[in-house]
């Protein structure tokens, strides 16, 4: 398995509260993404990266925002938690060793966030 | 707006029948994904498909793409237990982001 940890792995919190969730890596690749999945929904890019402090927005990035400063971790950030972001939210890391070359994506274990 | 399409979303079983889950994309690309998510659990990738007419098989399951139809197969083939779970497709887009279908959920009873 791609080593991949997400932290924390459950959160409870209030709404108009800030929360951070953390994604680290040991595999040294050089791309990772942060998704939320929902019912009905699959999974919907928030941000992703692709390399030190290069970033841009998925199709759901209003009301988060990311960073990266070591190749290994990378930060999501709800400024205000609303209801509307409770989720589970999968970390995902790409480079160039995936199955005949791909950018095969490899998935963390997921954090379920409940906003209250 | 890109859209990838899975139907069914929900598929009840028996078990040793035969099915195909449909996968449809609306932009062109040459690469897509089959991953498999059990209950609680996150996603574990099955198949990588790069290019038009790849087929990839591995056990019971099979995994096909044609490009120029934007589509893309995933057939059981005498479906045992152990395959029931959620299956989704991934299309893959410029800068090597995923776009998800809906995901079908799978539930192969005895």
């Amino acid at each position: 398995d791609a080593g991949i940890t997400q932290s924390p792995r459950h959160k409870v919190t209030e709404t108009g509260t800030p929360v951070t969730l953390r994604c680290h890596q040991t595999e040294n690749h050089r791309y990772m993404y942060w998704y939320r999945q929902d019912p009905g929904h699959g999974l919907r890019l928030i941000h992703y990266s692709y390399g030190v402090k290069d970033t841009d927005k998925g199709e759901v990035s209003d009301g988060y925002s990311v960073s990266r400063s070591k190749t290994e971790d990378f930060l999501l950030t709800l400024e205000s938690a609303t209801s509307s972001q409770t989720s589970v939210y999968f970390c995902a890391i790409s480079g160039s060793s995936g199955r005949e070359g791909s950018y095969e994506q490899y998935f963390g274990p997921g954090t379920r966030l409940t906003v209250t | 707006e890109l859209k990838v399409e899975q139907n069914p979303l929900f598929l009840s079983m028996q078990e040793g029948k035969n099915y195909t889950i449909y996968c449809n994309y609306s932009t062109t690309s040459d690469r897509l994904y089959w991953y498999r998510q059990d209950p609680g659990k996150s996603l574990e990738s099955l198949f990588v498909l790069l290019s038009n007419g790849a087929v990839k098989q591995e056990g019971r399951l099979m995994a096909s793409l044609d490009t120029k139809a934007r589509l893309s197969t995933l057939h059981i083939t005498a479906a045992v237990h152990d395959l029931s779970a959620t299956y989704f497709c991934a299309v893959q887009i410029q800068g090597g982001k995923l776009i998800f279908g809906q995901g079908t959920e799978l539930s192969v009873k005895p």
